[in-house]
């Protein structure tokens, strides 16, 4: 029972390379997130989705793309990586039944900008 | 907008003392949903509790405890009887009941527990 994973676990990149990370799930959720976390700040949402075709902004959305092509992935992008993305990154999913909102997390996504 | 403000930072405390995590939540929401999640520091998220806003009833599992009171707009976690492997950060968190699981997190609570 994988639940929520992310693709890769670490990675540095230098100033103005770009990158994706994958978020893969298994639940057929309807709804997945990107949060990025800062010492001090807690979670803070990046991007969202609402199902396959579709994406919002969060809180944080500056200098990032996502994409929703199929149901079970939801991609982030960053076309110029900047030292303020240094940053752990999750990915979370959620049932659209309203019963259920309990959020999946994956194991997060340890970025370094140099 | 939806606010959650964990006002303590960091807490240490000595193994088997009981320990109060504080959570205070700000919306305009009639319906929503609270949160807890644990953070150990391999740094995966841990579900712990979801309680929905018309449920007040305190909730006990096993040394955890939740007392949720919306008179004062906290939603609290005790452990009792803490030990060394509930260290970890709390995060308290809400959910607009517009947004279907769009979470709002509190900067979260350092709790360390000496032996």
């Amino acid at each position: 029972n994988a639940g929520v994973t992310q693709t890769p676990k670490f990675r540095v990149l230098k100033t103005g390379q770009s990158m994706t990370l994958l978020c893969a799930q298994d639940m057929n959720h309807e709804y997945m997130y990107w949060y990025r976390q800062d010492p001090g700040m807690g979670l803070r949402l990046i991007h969202y989705s609402v199902g396959e075709g579709t994406t919002a902004k969060g809180e944080v959305p500056d200098g990032y793309n996502v994409s929703r092509l199929k149901k079970q992935n939801f991609l982030l992008g960053l076309e110029s990586a900047a030292p303020s993305q240094t940053s752990v990154y999750f990915c979370a999913s959620s049932d659209l039944n309203r019963g259920n909102t309990e959020a999946f997390f994956g194991q997060g996504t340890r970025l370094t900008v140099v | 907008a939806q606010k959650v403000t964990q006002a303590q930072t960091e807490i240490s405390v000595v193994e088997k003392e009981d320990v109060t995590l504080d959570c205070v939540y700000e919306t305009r929401d009639t319906t929503y949903y609270l949160f807890w999640y644990k953070q150990p520091p391999s740094g995966e998220l841990v579900f712990l509790i979801r309680r929905n806003s018309f449920d007040e009833q305190n909730e006990i599992s096993g040394r955890y405890s939740w007392n949720f009171q919306k008179s004062t707009s906290s939603f609290n976690f005790t452990i009792t009887a803490s030990q060394v492997v509930d260290s970890a950060v709390y995060f308290c968190a809400t959910d607009r009941g517009s947004t279907l699981g769009r979470l709002y997190f509190g900067r979260g609570t350092q709790l360390t527990v000496w032996p």
